[in-house]
Formats: C-alpha cells, sequence, structure tokens
C-alpha cells in the first residue's frame, strides 16, 4: 500500500541525547514536511523539502536538523540543542493541493 | 504573519448538525484547508477551498468568505465517530506555509 511510515510510533531521549525520526513515503511526492504538535496546539512547521538534497527551515527550526539524499526519505534528528522536545512529530508529504501525514512518532524526554 | 483563529472546544448532539468556525488573516491567501484528527493520531484531509461558497462532500461541507477572512465547516448527521479534533489550516502564496490553528476538539454526545 502506498503512504507515508514513521517510525519509531514511540521514542524516549535521555537529556543531551540525540535521536532521529525516520520517515518513508512510496507515493512519489516531491515535496517533504515535519511538523511539531504540542497538546492543544495547532501544527508547527520545523523543515520542508521541495525536491531531493534541498530543504528549507521553517517556523521552528531551532534544535531540528534534516537530510534529503532520497526521494522517499526525509529523517528528522532532534539534537540536545532542542531544549523541550516532548511532543508529537508528524511527517508529511504533498501532491497538488493536497498535504498527506504519517502516523506520528512520539518523543518524550526522560 | 498569519492569525487563525477557531473556537477550542464544541459539543454536539448524535444526528444533529455542527458548524466550526475559521477567521484568519493573512498576509497571502492560496487556500484554506480542513483536517479531521482523532486523538493520537495523524490528520487526515477533509476540505480545500480556494474560492468563495460551499463545497459539499458527503456529509461534510466546507464554505469560504476571503472577503471576510472567515471559513465554516459544517457536519451533519452526526455520528460519534465525529469526535475528533478539526483543525482549519491557510495556505499563504507558496507550499512552504501551510499554517495551522490550534484545531477545535468537537465531542458528540449520545
Amino acid at each position: 500500500d502506498g503512504g507515508i511510515t514513521q517510525s519509531p510510533k514511540y521514542l524516549f531521549r535521555k537529556e543531551g541525547q540525540n535521536v532521529t525520526l525516520s520517515c518513508e513515503q512510496n507515493l512519489n511526492h516531491d515535496a517533504m514536511y515535519w511538523y511539531r504538535q504540542d497538546p492543544g496546539q495547532g501544527l508547527r512547521l520545523i523543515y520542508y523539502s521541495q525536491i531531493v538534497n534541498d530543504f528549507q527551515k521553517g517556523d521552528i527550526a531551532e534544535g531540528y536538523s534534516v537530510s534529503r539524499e532520497k526521494k522517499e526519505s526525509f529523517p528528522l534528528t532532534v539534537t540536545s540543542a532542542q531544549k523541550n522536545p516532548t511532543a508529537f512529530y508528524l511527517c508529511a508529504s504533498r501532491t497538488g493541493n493536497t498535504i498527506y501525514f504519517g502516523e506520528g512518532s512520539w518523543l518524550t524526554v526522560v | 504573519g498569519q492569525n487563525i483563529d477557531q473556537p477550542t472546544e464544541m459539543t454536539a448532539t448524535e444526528g444533529a448538525i455542527v458548524q466550526i468556525n475559521c477567521t484568519y488573516q493573512t498576509s497571502g491567501f492560496n487556500g484554506l484547508f480542513w483536517y479531521q484528527q482523532h486523538a493520537g493520531e495523524a490528520p487526515t484531509f477533509l476540505s480545500y477551498n480556494v474560492l468563495d461558497g460551499l463545497e459539499e462532500k458527503g456529509r461534510f461541507s466546507s464554505f469560504l468568505s476571503r472577503s471576510k477572512g472567515y471559513s465554516y465547516l459544517l457536519l451533519k448527521e452526526l455520528q460519534m465517530k465525529d469526535s475528533a479534533s478539526y483543525l482549519c489550516a491557510v495556505r499563504d502564496g507558496s507550499w512552504y506555509a501551510l499554517n495551522f490553528g490550534k484545531g477545535t476538539s468537537l465531542l458528540v454526545t449520545p
């Protein structure tokens, strides 16, 4: 089935550690996005990529990094510089006027 | 920047009709989206409006007035499974920025 796969679903990070969230899509979409969602808040854009080997910062990029070496993959690294990383992370891709989301990853700092 | 406002919570009865409003102030406008999000899950696309008027899709309809910076999502014949958060999102002049409101949590009661 075509879709967007995020892994892991749940992840615990110790303070000071970097963690990487995986996002893979087999929809052949060029554009991909990472959003963060906090309880009671809307989605906020972290990074986006319009094509392979190109990506741009969103509204809250500090403490995060991404790569886009393949069309299918857009991993997000949450670095130790991100002071409040506990949140629900959503990867998305776009075709035409519609953005489709993956199932999300829950990151908790312990 | 963009400012998108929606009510935080709404309650309605099974079988009834509910209207969820969204107002926005944007520097540019290239479409308004509605998404449904069940707790802990990914948002799913409901509707897209770029021209003024009503778009109907089954039990769901979405309305847009660009001059008023206003949209609403109308849900008819409410079912218990419609209990979810409904996100309003506005696209400005580029696909860089799909800005989301904080969402409206709808509770459908028997």
